[in-house]
């Protein structure tokens, strides 16, 4: 158990709906992490957020968007989607703002379906 | 960015040491090399990382060429848990944090 956690585990959704991610770190980390996993792709870094701010952003679509909130725990919203969206959606934290020394904690993944 | 390059897959028997390796002929001096695993059906998970010296922990050890354009890790003895996808990844500090993983080697293990 690596200490973060995601949800919903599965999500199954329709073309053109919206949905939203959930990610809480770990305790005491202030970086949180999202990628996606496609069959296609690999593992994407999509964005990360360091204590509430944007720090660094990956070849993430317009169509998604994240924040990152006081208590630090962090949301991708996923709109307009398309079947292409289906895919593994990771989480992951770390303490500081990912420096080249730092290492990464991965959450369990949330596995959306898009119909 | 600089990219890594792994071999496809590998296969190990249990109780065997396996040595993963990754080339890296481009990388720059402040480049540190990262290793993540991932097991099926969950998320990557840290395993090692280097600048230039050789590194163990209790997980696996890091051997870095002198040369620094390659790098093994080796797990001393492999268990049927450890057959998962092996990334090797460079980080530097222009990357802001990010992770830019490759295909990596998928690693089976016989019993």
């Amino acid at each position: 158990d690596s200490g973060v956690t995601q949800t919903p585990k599965h999500l199954i959704t329709a073309t053109g709906q919206r949905v939203t991610l959930r990610c809480s770190p770990r305790s005491g980390d202030l970086s949180v992490y999202w990628y996606q996993q496609s069959l296609d792709q690999g593992l994407q870094f999509l964005i990360q957020y360091y204590n509430g701010e944007e720090r660094a952003k990956g070849n993430i679509l317009e169509r998604f968007s994240a924040q990152q909130f006081p208590d630090l725990h962090s949301e991708l919203n996923l709109s307009s989607l398309e079947l292409g969206d289906s895919a593994l959606y990771f989480c992951a934290s770390s303490l500081g703002q990912g420096d080249f020394n730092e290492r990464q904690f991965f959450g369990p993944g949330t596995r959306l379906t898009v119909l | 960015d600089a990219k890594t390059t792994q071999p496809n897959s590998m296969e190990s028997n249990e109780e065997e040491p396996v040595h993963l390796p990754c080339n890296h002929s481009t990388i720059s001096g402040t480049d540190y090399i990262h290793w993540y695993r991932q097991l099926p059906s969950q998320g990557p998970e840290y395993v090692i990382h280097g600048l230039t010296s050789n590194v163990n922990n209790r997980m696996a050890s890091l051997a870095i060429a002198e040369d620094r354009k390659s790098s093994t890790l080796i797990l001393h003895r492999a268990t049927l848990r450890d057959a998962a996808v092996y990334y090797c990844i460079l980080r530097d500090d222009n990357q802001g944090g990010k992770l830019i993983f490759g295909q990596g080697t998928e690693l089976s293990v016989k019993p």
